[in-house]
């Protein structure tokens, strides 16, 4: 159980162009969804955090017009990097918590490369 | 403020050794979530452990135990018998209760290498 995927698992695309990284969760209701971004061998930095059918709330010095999150549904959160820069190539990960339990279950990130 | 300190970079072991991987925390609150989360290098993290704030007891699963002590803020994973599979990057994480829907804040993660 407690199983989230995410999609794509791996993304290259042109500077200026905007991605779209989905986030769903398999097998609970995800009431809360956050977005992380790993550097290489680096910890995990806390992006956003969403709750559903509400806005999301940005961590200090994360551009909500650049990282657009939407957590339209209860199994489903995207996250769209708009107009993207080879500095946004990165590794993003989502986590989810569903109501039962206070535990974030992690999918399997997306690895993004801007060129 | 809250901080997760993994002190320990990088442990590098022969298969079978055991290894203890260090987590110190700080958190204002007296009730709090401490997770541990393993990252192959896959990248996707996988959850190991919970422990609840007013829970003490140490515990064991298999090859991993954890021990938990509120007296010096320490929360520290051993893992016995150590294999090649254990090969990853492990993180501690703190979630204070009630905190904007239970943020985590994660040490820097500490790269164990189990060698055969």
């Amino acid at each position: 159980g407690a199983v989230v995927s995410q999609h794509p698992s791996r993304v290259i695309c042109k500077s200026g162009t905007s991605v779209k990284i989905e986030c769903r969760s398999l097998d609970f209701q995800a009431t809360t969804m956050f977005w992380y971004r790993q550097f290489p061998k680096k910890s995990l930095m806390l992006m956003a955090t969403s709750n559903e059918g509400s806005k999301a709330t940005y961590e200090q010095g994360v551009e909500k017009d650049k990282f657009l999150i939407n957590h339209a549904s209860l199994t489903l959160s995207t996250l769209t990097v708009t107009s993207a820069h080879p500095e946004d190539s990165s590794f993003y990960i989502c986590s989810a918590k569903g109501g039962f339990t206070d535990t974030q279950y992690f999918g399997p990130g997306t690895r993004l490369t801007v060129l | 403020a809250q901080k997760v300190t993994q002190a320990q970079t990088e442990i590098s072991v022969v298969e079978k050794e055991d290894v203890t991987l260090d987590c110190v925390y700080e958190t204002r609150d007296t009730t709090y979530y401490l997770f541990w989360y393993k990252q192959p290098p896959s990248g996707e993290l996988v959850f190991l452990i919970r422990r609840n704030s007013f829970d003490e007891q140490n515990e064991i699963s298999g090859r991993y135990s954890w021990n938990f002590q509120k007296s010096t803020s320490s929360f520290n994973f051993t893992i016995t018998a150590s294999q090649v599979v254990d090969s990853a990057v492990y993180f501690c994480a703190l979630s204070e209760l009630g905190n904007q829907g239970g943020k985590l804040i994660f040490g820097q993660g500490t790269e164990l290498s189990v060698k055969p």
